[in-house]
């Protein structure tokens, strides 16, 4: 079954400090996978698709296909991260598209001054 | 440019009845998607269209139905409305579906 499971719904860092933002998935097949961001009050946005591998907002993720694992990481938390996380695969065997996306349940960062 | 539009905002229905919701895409944009998002199962995937047509689908009941029209603005209906169905009913946009995906700010529904 294809799942994405993100194992911590609140993580809480003091400004400064690393972030790991766990993912991990159940996929049979080549995952497209992607990070989005939900700021409070804002419509959900994309952050960041593991095909591009890019970095954005000094927020990077590897693809690690061994550990089925797609953690987000930022060596320095600033407050404006806080946020809800959700990690999101892409269920590209049914036809190709990237629109039916399965998505964790989410965490909650919160970055503390 | 505009972004995805959902009409609309809120919505508070009874049992039983029926409702129809609205999203126009970014313009360009062919493909649709809807998500129900409640906070017991998250975001969960209800079907997707990509020119007019139905490319996608999720493990919704039939109740649950969509669609497409030429200009690619989408409306979803559900029927026979049940109190489980109040939830968040997200609508995102993309060009052609292979890249990431623009969501709207979402209806709100309320069922009593």
């Amino acid at each position: 079954a294809q799942r994405v499971t993100q194992p911590e719904k609140l993580l809480s860092v003091f400004k400064g400090a690393p972030v790991e933002l766990k993912c991990n998935y159940s996929y049979s097949g080549s995952p497209e996978l992607f990070w989005y961001v939900q700021y409070s009050r804002q419509r959900l946005q994309l952050l960041l698709r593991h095909i591009s591998r890019e970095s954005i907002k000094g927020f990077t993720a590897d693809l690690n296909k061994g550990e089925t694992s797609f953690h987000l990481k930022k060596p320095f938390a600033q407050e404006e991260d806080s946020a809800m996380y959700y990690c999101a695969l892409s269920g590209r065997n049914y036809g190709g598209s990237q629109g039916n996306l399965i998505f964790g349940k989410g965490t909650k960062l919160s970055v503390k001054p | 440019k505009a972004g995805v539009t959902q009409t609309p905002r809120y919505l508070i229905k009874t049992r039983g009845q029926q409702v129809t919701l609205s999203c126009s895409p970014i313009s360009g944009h062919r493909s649709v998607s809807w998500y129900q998002q409640t906070p017991g199962q998250g975001l969960q995937f209800l079907f997707e269209y990509f020119s007019e047509t139905q490319r996608n689908k999720g493990n919704f009941p039939g109740r649950f139905s969509g669609r497409q029209f030429s200009n690619s603005r989408s409306e979803m209906n559900v029927s026979t409305l049940e109190l489980g169905d109040s939830a968040l009913y997200l609508c995102a946009s993309s060009w052609t579906g292979s890249e990431g995906y623009t969501f709207g700010s979402g209806t709100r529904l309320t069922v009593v």
